[in-house]
């Protein structure tokens, strides 16, 4: 059974801070993403990351994955308030044909 | 990019009362849908798997006779929550999958059931 666990499930930082948000899964995977939630709506997608070694910018938000170690990493740079919101990672168990895991999510506060 | 329509966004309803909830995928055609649940404060659960013109796969611990799946077409699944109860108050969210490396989501259904 995959399991994807993220930490921290809680972040508050401050404006202008630097942080990064961790995902580690538990089998081989085919693909990792990362979503963003508002309150009360859908996920937005962020990033997918599809090889060993992958890594994708935009904006402030910078995505990793080392599939050796199954960590992924979503750093923020220079958080502003307009970050705030819950970011999920999602793991595609190899072979699954897309059914994806999700980890508990982080939800981040930026406070001015 | 692709485009997904899920309706109703709000649903309330009575105890007992069935609930439809329909999702298109209007761009692009979609073999395989996947449906998820999410209650308050937690993650996303995977409910079950349809593909078109097939019967859908359940999770263990999904009641397939209470959560009815229909794919009949390669843009539209619908997902009828059958004699609602309050502990299936719950944010649904549709994701049909097409080709490609992306996948996309429904705006998402809160149902809350009285």
């Amino acid at each position: 059974e995959l399991k994807v666990e993220q930490n921290p499930l809680f972040l508050s930082m401050q404006e202008g801070k630097n942080y990064t948000i961790y995902c580690n899964y538990s089998t081989t995977s085919d693909r990792l993403y990362w979503y963003r939630q508002d309150p009360g709506k859908s996920l937005e997608s962020l990033f997918v990351l599809l090889s060993n070694g992958a890594v994708k910018q935009e904006g402030r938000l910078m995505a990793s994955l080392d599939t050796k170690a199954r960590l992924s990493t979503l750093h923020i740079t220079a958080a502003v308030h307009d970050l705030s919101a819950t970011y999920f990672c999602a793991v595609d168990l190899k072979g699954s044909g897309s059914r994806l895991t999700f980890g508990e999510g982080t939800q981040l506060t930026v406070n001015p | 990019g692709a485009v997904v329509s899920q309706h109703p966004s709000r649903v309330i309803c009575k105890s007992g009362t069935s609930v439809k909830i329909e999702c298109r995928s209007l761009d692009f055609q979609a073999t395989t849908m996947f449906w998820y649940r999410q209650f308050p404060k937690q993650s996303l659960m995977l409910m079950a798997t349809s593909n078109e013109g097939s019967k859908a796969t359940y999770e263990q611990g999904v009641e397939k006779d209470k959560f009815l799946i229909n794919h009949a077409s390669l843009t539209l699944s619908t997902l009828t929550v059958t004699s609602a109860h309050p502990e299936d108050s719950s944010f649904y969210i549709c994701s049909p999958r097409g080709t490609g490396e992306k996948l996309f989501f429904g705006s998402g259904t809160q149902l809350s059931v009285l």
